[in-house]
């Protein structure tokens, strides 16, 4: 299947900080890539669609002068979490479709806000 | 996207097979079964697909009813790397829901020695 990374796979930050995760489909070109974040024992959740050259289209209740979206290739998403707080500490998770029906996920990137 | 409906958690014995059930009975013409795998601390990872019929990959095979209210995720021979959570997803693949997943709980899959 597609490979889908993103770096770093964990980071440490002071409350306060921006901090800035990485989401590169690998082997296959990406219009679109998505942001799901996932707290513990919980299930992921659906942040945003990033759409490349074009302004990402955020889910409800989340917001997007927080949560930057930048897709300025057909291979890389980055998600900036500006002014970090220990409220954002989670498991941010990026994917992509390898093909028109399957999506595939890379490997999260955890953060922790102290 | 259709909801779905699976079993919190189930147990299997490492060599046996693992069925892995699913209800999604409001399930529409256009929408795919998808299962995916999150091992602790790991991005999911996709397992298989299908619309109405039967599938088999190199992973698991998927059974689908043929009301398509149900299906069965089966991984034939179990390790126990195969403990993880199972995802259960409906989704019409390119429609107007494309790329977004609606994850549930999933089920817990443990397998034992």
């Amino acid at each position: 299947g597609a490979v889908v990374s993103q770096h770093p796979s964990r980071v440490i930050c002071k409350s306060g900080t921006s901090v800035k995760i990485e989401c590169r489909s690998l082997d296959f070109q990406a219009t679109t890539m998505f942001w799901y974040r996932q707290f513990p024992k919980q299930s992921l959740m659906l942040m945003a669609t990033s759409n490349e050259g074009s302004k990402a289209t955020y889910e409800q209740g989340v917001e997007k002068d927080k949560f930057l979206i930048n897709h300025a290739s057909l291979t890389l998403s980055t998600l900036t979490v500006t002014s970090a707080h220990p409220e954002d500490s989670s498991f941010y998770i990026c994917s992509a479709h390898g093909d028109a029906e399957t999506q595939y996920f890379g490997p999260g990137t955890r953060l922790l806000v102290l | 996207d259709a909801k779905t409906t699976q079993p919190p958690s189930m147990d299997c014995a490492e060599g046996r097979a693992a069925n892995l059930p699913c209800n999604h009975s409001t399930i529409s013409g256009n929408e795919y079964v998808y299962w995916y795998r999150q091992i602790h601390s790991q991005g999911p990872q996709y397992i298989i697909h299908g619309l109405k019929n039967n599938e088999t990959n190199e992973m698991a095979s998927l059974i689908i009813t043929e009301d398509r209210k149900s299906s069965t995720l089966i991984l034939p021979h179990a390790t126990l790397r195969d403990t993880a959570v199972y995802y259960c997803i409906v989704t019409d693949a390119g429609g107007t829901s494309y790329g977004k997943l609606t994850f549930g709980q999933g089920t817990i899959l443990t397998v034992h020695p």
